[in-house]
């Protein structure tokens, strides 16, 4: 079963760039399509954008000029970068995988980690 | 963007009785050429990501309990309940995944009564 992790600094200052990594494990990243989703606190689910490993992405308008995603296959790692943050960025980040075939799903998720924007 | 709404916001339900939260989108999610709805429901409970509870709106995924079952078709589709367990207490989200940007209900807190 594939398993997701976060990771990346708690706490980022308003106007620089927040970035994560989620590692992958029991699976290939080379595999399916991977993706970023996000909860402000106490608020619903926005979906942020995916990747494909070869580099292949669609972000989501809203935040399309301020977002980059990566792949390290070599890690079984991908990234989220996000710039110029505010305190509407403030959330937690999850990554998840989609699951290959006709329907775009969410199939596992990593267990969040909280982004706080704050001077 | 396809805007999805739900209601109602929040749910009370006494153990054992019936739960219905419906989601409506701005658009149809019905991609004709194959006559499927495009939208999942998830489930979240306190600390933890969303689960996957139903897609193609209908389709429950495995290891789902069959008290949970979706439908509709078009902009209107229902997730009911039947018979409410203390482990549904949580939260539950729309989505449809007819086109990007991939968009969420508000969602909608299941409590007791």
């Amino acid at each position: 079963q594939v398993q997701l992790q976060e990771s990346g600094p708690g706490l980022v200052k308003p106007s620089e760039t927040l970035s994560l990594t989620c590692t992958v494990s029991g699976g290939s990243i080379t595999s399916n399509y991977w993706s970023w989703i996000r909860q402000p606190p106490g608020k619903g689910l926005e979906w942020i954008g995916y990747i494909y490993y070869s580099g292949t992405t669609n972000y989501n308008p809203s935040l399309k000029s301020r977002l980059t995603m990566s792949v390290d296959t070599s890690k079984n790692q991908f990234s989220l970068k996000l710039s110029s943050v505010t305190a509407a960025d403030t959330a937690v980040y999850y990554c998840a995988n989609i699951r290959v075939g006709e329907a775009s799903l969410f199939d596992y998720w990593g267990q969040g980690t909280l982004v706080t924007v704050s001077s | 963007d396809i805007v999805m709404t739900q209601s109602p916001d929040s749910l009370a339900v006494s153990l054992g009785e019936r739960a219905t939260i419906n989601c409506k989108s701005s658009q149809s999610v019905l991609y004709s050429p194959n006559n499927k709805n495009y939208l999942a429901w998830y489930q979240q409970k306190p600390g933890q990501p969303p689960k996957l509870l139903i897609y193609w709106a209908s389709f429950r995924e495995s290891g789902v309990p069959d008290r949970f079952s979706g439908s509709g078709s078009g902009t209107d589709f229902t997730l009911t309940i039947s018979s409410l367990q203390a482990a549904d207490v949580a939260v539950y989200y729309c989505q449809q995944f007819y086109t990007t940007p991939w968009t969420f209900g508000q969602g909608t807190k299941v409590e007791f009564k």
